[in-house]
C-alpha cells in the first residue's frame, strides 16, 4: 500500500526538542521531493519544511528557519523534521507529504500524498 | 509571500447541489495552482493540480478552472462524501503558501 506514516508527536516544553520521522512505503522513495506541512488548532495548512529527492534542495519557512532541520535516508525510505528551541505557536498537527519530480532539477511543489499527521504540543 | 484568500469560508448545500468555491491569489501565480480535500483525522487528499488536472482517482465531479490570480474549484453535484474543508495551494513562488479554506456543510 502507498503511504506515509508519520511519528515522534507529543508533548513538549517551550524551548524543547522534537523529532518527526515519516515512513514511506508503496512507492520509489528516492525519486520524490518530501515535505513538511502543519495544522495549528484552528487554523489552516502552513507548509514548513521541503527537500529534493537528492537533497540538492531544501527550503524552509521563515517562521522555522534556523530551529528546524529537514532530512531523509532514502536507504531507509524515511523523513525528519528535527525542532529544537520549540514555541507555543509550534503546536500544531505535522503532516508528510510528497512531492512528484519529473527530471534532477524539476519538481512539482504540489503534494500528491500526504500521511495522517503527528500532534506536536508545545506547552509547559 | 503570495497570500491565498478563499471565499466563502462556509459554503451551506444539499446533497445533489452544485458547489463553486474561489481562490484569489495576491499575485499571479500562472496556473500553478492545487486543491486539497481535508477531513478530520484523515490524511489531506489532492484534488486538483494546476489549475485544472484532475489527480489519481477523483472523481470527474470535481474541476478546477483558472488563471492569474482567479480559481475556481467545482463540484459539480455533492456527494455525502464531499463535506469536508477545502484549500488551495500555489507554487508559484517560495514560500509555498495555502489559503484559509473553505468549509463545504450540510444545509
Amino acid at each position: 500500500e502507498v503511504q506515509l506514516v508519520e511519528s515522534g508527536g507529543g508533548l513538549v516544553k517551550p524551548g524543547g526538542s522534537l523529532r518527526l520521522s515519516c515512513a514511506a512505503s508503496g512507492f520509489t522513495f528516492s525519486s520524490y521531493s518530501m515535505n513538511w506541512v502543519r495544522q495549528a488548532p484552528g487554523k489552516g495548512l502552513e507548509w514548513v519544511s521541503s527537500i529534493s529527492s537528492s537533497n540538492s534542495y531544501i527550503y524552509y519557512a521563515d517562521s522555522v528557519k534556523g530551529r528546524f532541520t529537514i532530512s531523509r535516508d532514502n536507504a531507509k525510505n524515511a523523513l525528519y523534521l528535527q525542532m529544537n528551541s520549540l514555541r507555543d505557536e509550534d503546536t500544531a498537527i505535522y503532516y508528510c507529504a510528497r512531492a512528484p519530480e519529473c527530471g534532477s532539477s524539476c519538481i512539482y511543489w504540489f503534494f500528491d500524498l500526504w500521511g495522517r499527521g503527528t500532534l506536536v504540543t508545545v506547552a509547559s | 509571500e503570495i497570500v491565498l484568500t478563499q471565499s466563502p469560508a462556509t459554503l451551506s448545500l444539499s446533497p445533489g447541489e452544485r458547489a463553486t468555491l474561489s481562490c484569489r491569489a495576491s499575485q499571479s501565480v500562472s496556473s500553478y495552482l492545487a486543491w486539497y480535500q481535508l477531513k478530520p483525522g484523515q490524511a489531506p487528499r489532492l484534488l486538483i493540480y494546476d489549475a485544472s488536472n484532475r489527480a489519481t482517482g477523483i472523481p470527474a465531479r470535481f474541476s478546477g478552472s483558472g488563471s492569474g490570480t482567479d480559481f475556481t474549484l467545482t463540484i459539480s453535484s455533492l456527494e455525502p462524501e464531499d463535506f469536508a474543508v477545502y484549500c488551495c495551494q500555489q507554487r508559484s513562488n517560495w514560500p509555498l503558501t495555502f489559503g484559509g479554506g473553505t468549509k463545504v456543510e450540510i444545509k
